[in-house]
């Protein structure tokens, strides 16, 4: 079975930081462009970041570049998204997705997380 | 940064209407659209990619045409499970940007 599954979200106070963790399993995750998307509270969807295969292209949406930083370790089949200097707009359901076609992207994301939760309050 | 706006951003419906959603871009994004369905408290689920290709296993009833920056998600018979929250995604040009959803609800 083609599966994802987050970690790490927490509660952390405005200007922390916190690291999610996404482990793949049932797929060559080497093969494929990972990426996050977030969503908060009753608001829609907000795509984060993705990331190449190889790990030779990253990109951000402009409100976390700087502060978030994308990585994946294709050997533990697991990808992460590190979150520093954390703003309450930050808060939300983070997603780990998978491009939809093998060595391409971007497509369209087929398999999806259940999600982690960061809050970020004081 | 191209934008996404989808309209209506919410629809009351019946079974077995056809709905229809329209997303426009920005600019020009060719046929680079990708359309999701999400039920409350679960992940997104892609429906269809490249504006028009059904992903596997979604049912017929869901089509998707469009090209340059207007796009339409038709259900053409709209049933129980489809009750849900529709997003479109263009994936020309990083950041890849969501529409702010259409919510189809019950008439």
């Amino acid at each position: 079975e083609v599966r994802l599954v987050e970690s790490g979200g927490a509660l952390v106070q405005p200007g922390g930081s916190l690291r999610l963790s996404c482990a793949a399993s049932g797929f060559t995750f080497s093969n494929y462009w990972m990426g996050w998307v977030r969503q908060a509270p009753g608001i829609g969807l907000e795509w984060v970041a993705n990331m190449k295969q190889d790990g030779s292209e990253k990109h951000y949406v402009d409100s976390v570049e700087g502060r978030f930083t994308i990585s994946r370790d294709n050997a533990k089949n697991s990808l992460y998204l590190q979150m520093n200097s954390l703003r309450a707009e930050d808060s939300a359901l983070y997603y780990c997705a998978r491009d939809l076609i093998s060595a391409s992207c971007c497509y369209g994301m087929d398999v999806w997380g259940q999600g982690t939760t960061v809050t970020v309050s004081s | 940064d191209i934008q996404m706006t989808q309209s209506p951003s919410s629809v009351s419906a019946s079974v077995g209407d056809r709905v229809t959603i329209t997303c426009r871009a920005s600019q020009d994004i060719s046929t680079l659209l990708a359309w999701y369905q999400q039920k409350p408290g679960k992940a997104p689920k892609l429906l269809i990619y490249t504006a028009s290709s059904l992903q596997s296993g979604v049912p017929s009833r869901f089509s998707g045409s469009g090209s340059g920056t207007d796009f339409t998600l038709t259900i053409s018979s709209l049933q129980p499970e489809d009750f849900a929250t529709y997003y479109c995604q263009h994936s020309k040009s990083f950041p890849l940007t969501f529409g702010g959803g259409t919510k189809v609800e019950i008439k």
